[in-house]
């Protein structure tokens, strides 16, 4: 059975940058590719960024572009995501989800988010 | 930048059928996803590319898509759909989530 189990909640100081992990388990990491996503009550999912574990590509939406970092650990089957320079807005559930190896370019029919993690939530406050 | 619109409210007697729409400038020529989010939970997979439903989900849940509207039906709605529902597509390399729709089951 497909499992992503992210860490724990975290509460961080604006300008401060916070590091999500999402342990994989059930499936081939390694053959896969993680996105992240972020939510704030009331509101729909934001896609973030994508990372490809078998090539090493990623993407990212324009607005976190410079600011979020994603690497990969596929000995421990973790994924990373770093996000700098916070701010209020910042403030979310952060979640990790199972996404396509491929660029989106080459994946007509993606991306298709079949397993979520259960979200991190982080707060940002002075 | 490309949105997605979905209704914020829908509601449906038990047992009855219910539709949750989204539109988007030409969405019938891209692919669309919709995911159930209950409250506390991460989002679930209903409906992918448009039609397909992943294992485990149930065939009352099916979805169309064309024009400038995707469709996501549940037949036979029981107490336990009442959720929020997103849908979800991608332009060019951009990801797009609509800001939901609440479905309340009478």
């Amino acid at each position: 059975q497909v499992h992503l189990v992210q860490s724990e909640a975290e509460v961080k100081k604006p300008g401060a940058s916070v590091k999500v992990s999402c342990k994989a388990s059930g499936f081939s990491f390694a053959s896969h590719g993680i996105s992240w996503l972020r939510q704030v009550p009331g509101r729909g999912p934001e896609w973030m960024a994508w990372i490809s574990v078998y090539k090493g590509d990623t993407n990212f939406a324009a607005k976190f572009r410079g600011r979020v970092t994603l690497t990969t650990d596929t000995s421990a089957d973790t994924a990373y995501m770093e996000l700098r320079g916070l701010t209020s807005d910042d403030t979310a559930v952060y979640f990790c989800a199972r996404d396509t190896p491929l660029k989106y370019s080459d994946s007509r029919g993606y991306p298709i988010f079949d397993d979520w993690g259960q979200g991190t939530q982080v707060t940002v406050s002075s | 930048s490309y949105a997605l619109t979905q209704p914020p409210s829908a509601s449906v007697s038990r047992g009855q059928t219910a539709t949750i729409a989204c539109s988007g400038e030409n969405l019938g020529e891209k692919y669309v996803c919709w995911y159930q989010q209950k409250l506390g939970q991460s989002p679930l997979l209903v409906i992918y590319q448009d039609n397909r439903r992943p294992s485990g989900i149930s065939d009352r849940f099916s979805g169309s898509n064309s024009g400038d509207t995707a469709t996501l039906t549940i037949s036979e709605t029981q107490a336990m759909d009442e959720a929020d529902y997103y849908c979800q597509a991608r332009d060019s390399n951009d990801v797009v989530f609509g800001g939901g729709t609440k479905l309340t089951v009478l």
